[in-house]
């Protein structure tokens, strides 16, 4: 079954460093997705990424947040100066089409500690 | 604020026992609803999904949920829960008047004991 991996599984980071979190999509999907769980609380919407541009962000997507897809199989998401409330699981999700049967598929997530 | 409540964070409850749990949502107009279930060290599966049609919606691993359009409503439902189903469960909408992506609630913790 095909499915979305990212990596790290793991990262453990300063604060104030540069952090990127990688994700290959299933192939045939066009639309990517990330969203974050701070322990002990709800899933959140970050980005929505499509066309290669985002289509829509949060308010918690701010200008130390931003979005890539380089090679056509990557989407990666960059912190550039965490803090320690980044501290997070990152999850990348896709889908295939806008169709109404918008079902997301998630990777297994990136757990971010920053000290 | 349009948003997605989940009414209980903990469930305990014994093999075999019925669960349910409640799902509300605050968006009018076009919503699909799922149940995403997370288990203890995995990432987030898709359960089940409502777009249209019979509001009564089977998924994976014996799992049901019921759209009550009146009440806003997509509560999950098991009639006989296994130890295997300990996870946090997730209920999302996506609704038109939200733009294109999911909204979550909360979260439950289930905790089956054997």
């Amino acid at each position: 079954e095909p499915e979305v991996t990212q990596t790290p599984s793991h990262q453990v980071t300063q604060m104030g460093q540069e952090v990127i979190l990688r994700c290959v999509p299933i192939s045939n999907h066009l639309y990517f997705y990330w969203y974050r769980q701070i322990l002990g609380q709800k899933v959140e919407f970050l980005v929505s990424f499509y066309n290669n541009e985002i289509s829509e962000k949060s308010e918690i997507f701010d200008d130390q947040f931003s979005v890539e897809r380089p090679d056509g199989s990557n989407f990666t998401l960059k912190i550039r100066s965490t803090k320690l409330e980044d501290s997070a699981m990152y999850f990348c999700a896709s889908r295939e089409s806008a169709s109404g049967a918008n079902v997301l598929t998630f990777g297994a997530g990136s757990r971010l500690t920053v000290l | 604020a349009q948003s997605v409540s989940q009414h209980n964070h903990h469930v305990i409850l014994s093999e075999a026992a019925s669960l349910e749990l409640g799902c509300n949502y605050s968006y009018g107009g076009t919503v699909n609803l799922f149940w995403y279930v997370q288990y203890p060290g995995q990432h987030l599966q898709l359960l089940l999904k409502y777009f249209s049609g019979d509001p009564l919606v089977k998924g994976i691993k014996g799992f049901e949920a019921e759209f009550i359009k009146s009440k806003f409503s997509f509560n999950l439902r098991k009639p006989s829960v296994q130890w295997s189903d300990t996870a946090e469960y997730f209920c999302a909408v996506n609704a038109k008047a939200a733009g294109n992506k999911l909204t979550f609630g909360g979260g439950t913790r289930v905790l089956v004991k054997p």
